[in-house]
């Protein structure tokens, strides 16, 4: 049983496309994430949500936008893709108890805008 | 932001030797995590120290803590080819997870 998954895993598409990521969570945890994950391997939190409610966002731009239906689930939405925008993203969870216990993470989405 | 920075990026060593590997961050924390980074994959959580404890083992892994230097460092004893990953740390901060850039670990056979 895959604890978090997103899909798709690769991504292609070209300049000025909207895209959406999703993933979604079997754990029954309250908070969900968002990484950017740049060829220096730098890992960035674009955003995070817990119990519906985005408790996190960074300076992203604001053609992405995250969505959660649910609890179990944070898509993640982007609008006008540039080529900058090429990355690896990552959705991960976590049980928010006081404070962060260990984040689960998806395969990763690699996103090519060309 | 950037908190957590990882010492050295890049680890080449041969199988069988030990390989250590430093975190260092500039606030105050709850806890440090360490996370395991397959090429192409999602990161896998090795080990969380809470911000009262000094060490802590799992395995061949251990982690120690240091909170007046604001470091932690992860020792792979006896290593494999298996463990040839990135290894990153992230601490928990003021309500968020901020990560390192990471260390590359490389196991020679």
């Amino acid at each position: 049983d895959t604890a978090v998954s997103q899909t798709p895993k690769y991504l292609v598409t070209q300049m000025g496309n909207d895209k959406s990521i999703k993933c979604e969570q079997n754990l029954g945890h309250d908070t969900m994430y968002w990484y950017k994950q740049d060829s220096k391997k730098f890992l960035k939190i674009m955003f995070s949500y817990n119990n519906k409610e985005l408790i996190i966002n960074e300076t992203v731009p604001n053609r992405f936008s995250p969505k959660s239906p649910d609890k179990a689930h944070l898509n993640l939405h982007i609008n006008s893709l540039e080529l900058g925008d090429s990355a690896v993203y990552f959705c991960a969870s976590s049980r928010m108890d006081r404070t962060y216990t260990e984040a689960f993470f998806g395969q990763g989405t690699r996103l090519t805008v060309v | 932001s950037q908190q957590g920075e990882e010492d050295p990026q890049a680890l080449s060593i041969q199988e069988g030797e030990n390989a250590t590997m430093n975190c260092s961050y500039k606030t105050s924390i709850n806890n440090l995590q360490w996370y395991r980074q397959n090429s192409g994959r999602g990161l896998v959580h090795l080990i969380l120290i809470r911000s009262n404890e000094r060490e802590k083992h799992s395995g061949r892994l251990r982690v120690t803590l240091d909170t007046s230097k604001k470091s932690s460092s992860l020792l792979i004893t006896a290593s494999r080819a298996a463990d040839t990953a990135s290894y990153f740390c992230a601490t928990d901060s003021n309500y968020q997870l901020i990560w390192g850039a990471g260390t590359k670990l490389i196991i020679k056979p």
